[in-house]
């Protein structure tokens, strides 16, 4: 099983570029989220989408937007990217209430 | 404002003995518990969780402690062995409709010295 799968592992942006991240999971999964981790801030949560067509807003959106495109895949957004938006990113899945997650391997980004 | 702390960036411990990791918490609505492990250049994992309804729960060499009263939890790994040396997350969760989003702590650091 492939489980929850982010494409880039790597990439470099220059500042002002745009980029999308991409998610999926083949768990059907009701529910998806963008998680940014930063040395001594452990893991800060984005953006989330609770079930398909819905998206909302976590500890730390601004710089960003999410597409909920289907039950399988969840995209994260950066328009214009910034030095501060370097980080390594992780999506996740759950099934629901007390399950737990499910992640990605990571996006590690460098804003240059 | 950092609702789930774990204090201690790094701990060392010696092959065998007992690894203690700690975790504190400051919203009396979390009701749910996880502790996750990482090595480096993966995902977090999910290791163990525990309720609030319970304050103890074993898997293998893994055993978490939950203390309501001082919002703190423990995780616990006898013996310790070289595999378990990564970084580890505590998270919380609180009861509510539609997504569970969990608020992790800053991770602790376990190494394990043979």
């Amino acid at each position: 099983n492939a489980g929850v799968t982010q494409t880039p592992k790597f990439q470099v942006l220059k500042t002002g570029q745009s980029m999308t991240l991409q998610c999926a999971q083949d768990m059907n999964h009701n529910s998806m989220y963008w998680y940014r981790q930063d040395p001594g801030m452990g893991l800060r949560l984005i953006y989330y989408s609770a079930s398909e067509g819905t998206t909302d807003k976590g500890e730390v959106p601004n710089g960003y937007n999410v597409s909920r495109l289907n039950k399988r895949e969840f995209s994260l957004r950066l328009e214009s990217a910034a030095p501060s938006q370097t980080s390594v990113y992780f999506c996740a899945s759950s099934e629901g209430q007390n399950y737990g997650y499910t992640f990605g391997s990571g996006t590690r980004l460098t804003v240059v | 404002d950092q609702q789930v702390k774990q204090n201690s960036p790094s701990l060392s411990v010696q092959e065998g003995r007992i690894s203690i990791l700690n975790c504190d918490y400051t919203n009396s609505m979390f009701d749910y518990f996880l502790w996750y492990k990482k090595y480096p250049a993966e995902g977090p994992t999910f290791l163990i969780s525990i309720s609030s309804i319970k304050d103890k729960n074993e898997d293998g060499r893994f055993t978490v402690f939950l203390n309501k009263s001082a919002k703190h939890l423990s995780l616990h790994i006898v013996p310790s062995q070289p595999g378990d040396s990564a970084v580890y997350f505590c998270a919380a969760s609180a009861v509510g409709r539609g997504a569970q989003k969990l608020v992790f702590g800053q991770g602790t650091r376990l190494t394990i010295n043979p």
